[in-house]
């Protein structure tokens, strides 16, 4: 089945720096990858949506100088989390999508926190 | 904003069928009806989808109402690791890749 592997699976790292989260679909091209964020004891929430070699479209209320999105391939995209502060501090998880995958395939998530 | 409407939670017993109910009395007739789960800590997992017809699969089954307001996920014989909050969304077939609206979604517990 498709198969979509998202790196690192968690990260700590000081309020400031950046941080960037990697996500790969395994066996079929990701035409469009979504990024999302998902605080404790809450639901998804869709932070962006990105086509490979299209500028990323991001929700209201995200921030795209701070959540940068790269999709430069068609198995490959990837979120940096610029000058992070502790209130990024949450569980980001990717999605890819493919015309040869039924539905829409998600990463094991990444829990970053932000001391 | 969600266009689905579940329980907050719910409990099954182990090697019972859970049912899992979703309202969507808004959605419209090009939308389908997904099913995803997620296990704590982990990215959502795909169940099955459907648009009007019922559909089974090696995980589940969906029943959808025939006004299609309403629908149903069963688990027929619910285990352990069953144990996940479960999402139902509306999902427009539309071209290409629509970006999925997460609501609440239903806290099931499966119990020994």
């Amino acid at each position: 089945g498709a198969v979509v592997s998202q790196h690192p699976s968690w990260v700590i790292c000081k309020s400031g720096t950046s941080v960037k989260i990697e996500c790969r679909s395994l066996d079929f091209q990701a035409t469009t990858m979504f990024w999302y964020r998902q605080f404790p004891k809450q639901s998804l929430m869709l932070m962006a949506t990105s086509n490979e070699g299209s500028k990323a479209t991001y929700e209201q209320g995200v921030e795209k100088d701070k959540f940068l999105i790269n999709h430069a391939s068609l198995t490959l995209s990837t979120l940096t989390v610029t000058s992070a502060h502790p209130e990024d501090s949450s569980f980001y998880i990717c999605s890819a999508s493919s015309i040869t995958v039924y539905g829409y395939t998600f990463g094991s998530g990444t829990r970053l926190t932000v001391v | 904003d969600a266009k689905t409407t579940q329980p907050t939670s719910m409990d099954c017993a182990e090697g019972r069928a859970a049912n899992l109910p979703c309202n969507h009395s808004t959605i419209s007739g090009n939308e389908y009806v997904y099913w995803y789960r997620q296990i704590h800590s982990q990215g959502p997992q795909y169940i099955i989808h459907g648009l009007k017809n019922n559909e089974t699969n090696e995980m589940a089954s969906l029943i959808i109402t025939e006004d299609r307001k309403s629908s149903t996920l069963i688990l027929p014989h619910a285990t352990l690791r069953d144990t996940a909050v479960y999402y139902c969304i509306a999902v427009p077939m539309n071209t290409g890749f629509q970006k999925l609206v997460f609501g609440t979604g239903t806290r099931l517990l499966v119990s020994p």
